[in-house]
C-alpha cells in the first residue's frame, strides 16, 4: 500500500507570498495528482503529472519520480487560494486507475 | 449542470438503517469511485468500476456495497448503517487515457448516522 505523506498540515500565509507544499509517497507511482478543496467540500483536480513541471496560471507542481517527491507552488498567493490542497498518488492497470491514495491535506490560509 | 453529481447532498439517518447514496454523470467516463472522507484521515477509496460489468473493492470495503446500473450510474449502499459510517462521501470519475486520467469529483454527501 503507498504511504503519502504531505506537509506542512497546516500553513497561513500573507498575500502575495510564494507558497510550497511538499508530498512524498513510498511506492512508485503511474501519475501523481494535486487536489484543491474548498471550505464548501467540493473537490477540483489542479494537476495530475507523471514526470517533470506542469504549470497553470499561478499554480506550479513539480514532480521527482527518483526521489518520490513532488511539490505544489503558488506564486503571489491571494486569499481565494485559501483551500486545503490534497495530494494522492495513483496506480494504474489496464489503462486506467485503482483508484487513488491521499495523504492527508494540507489546509492553507491566506491572509490579506 | 454539474458533469458529476450525487444524491442526496445531506442525510441523517439512524443506526441499522439501510441507506443509498447515489452518482451520476454526463461525462461519458468508464470509471468510476466511490471514496469517503473523514476529519483527521483524508480520502480513502470505498469502491472502483471499470465497467458496468466490472466492480472493485478499494481499501475500506467493509460495510458497503456498490451497484453499477449503466455506465453513467454507480450507487453506493450501506446495508445497515453504523455511527463511524459517518463521514463525507464523493463520487468521481476518470477517462482511460494515456495515464489514467485526471479524476472528476461530485459535490459530495455528508452522512451522519446517530
Amino acid at each position: 500500500k503507498n504511504e503519502v505523506e504531505q506537509s506542512p498540515q497546516n500553513l497561513t500565509a500573507q498575500e502575495g507570498e510564494f507558497i510550497t507544499i511538499n508530498c512524498s509517497y513510498s511506492v512508485g507511482i503511474s501519475a501523481l495528482h494535486w487536489l484543491q478543496q474548498h471550505p464548501g467540500g467540493g473537490i477540483v483536480s489542479l494537476f495530475m503529472l507523471s514526470s517533470g513541471k506542469k504549470k497553470h496560471g499561478r499554480l506550479i507542481a513539480t514532480i521527482n519520480i527518483q526521489e518520490k517527491h513532488s511539490s505544489l507552488h503558488i506564486t503571489a498567493s491571494h486569499p481565494r487560494d485559501s483551500a486545503v490542497y490534497i495530494c494522492a498518488a495513483g496506480q494504474y492497470s489496464g489503462g486506467g486507475a485503482d483508484g487513488l491514495t491521499f495523504g492527508k491535506g494540507t489546509h492553507l490560509i491566506i491572509q490579506p | 449542470d454539474a458533469d458529476v453529481t450525487q444524491t442526496p447532498r445531506n442525510r441523517i439517518t439512524k443506526t441499522g438503517k439501510r441507506i443509498m447514496l447515489e452518482c451520476s454523470q454526463t461525462k461519458g467516463h468508464d470509471r468510476m469511485y466511490w471514496y469517503r472522507q473523514d476529519p483527521g484521515l483524508g480520502l480513502q477509496l470505498i469502491y472502483y468500476s471499470f465497467d458496468v460489468k466490472d466492480i472493485n473493492k478499494g481499501e475500506i470495503s467493509d460495510g458497503y456495497s456498490v451497484s453499477r446500473q449503466a455506465q453513467a450510474k454507480f450507487s453506493l449502499s450501506l446495508e445497515s448503517a453504523i455511527p463511524n459510517q459517518t463521514a463525507l462521501y464523493f463520487c468521481a470519475t476518470s477517462d482511460p487515457g494515456l495515464a489514467g486520467g485526471e479524476q472528476f469529483f461530485g459535490p459530495g454527501t455528508r452522512l451522519t448516522v446517530l
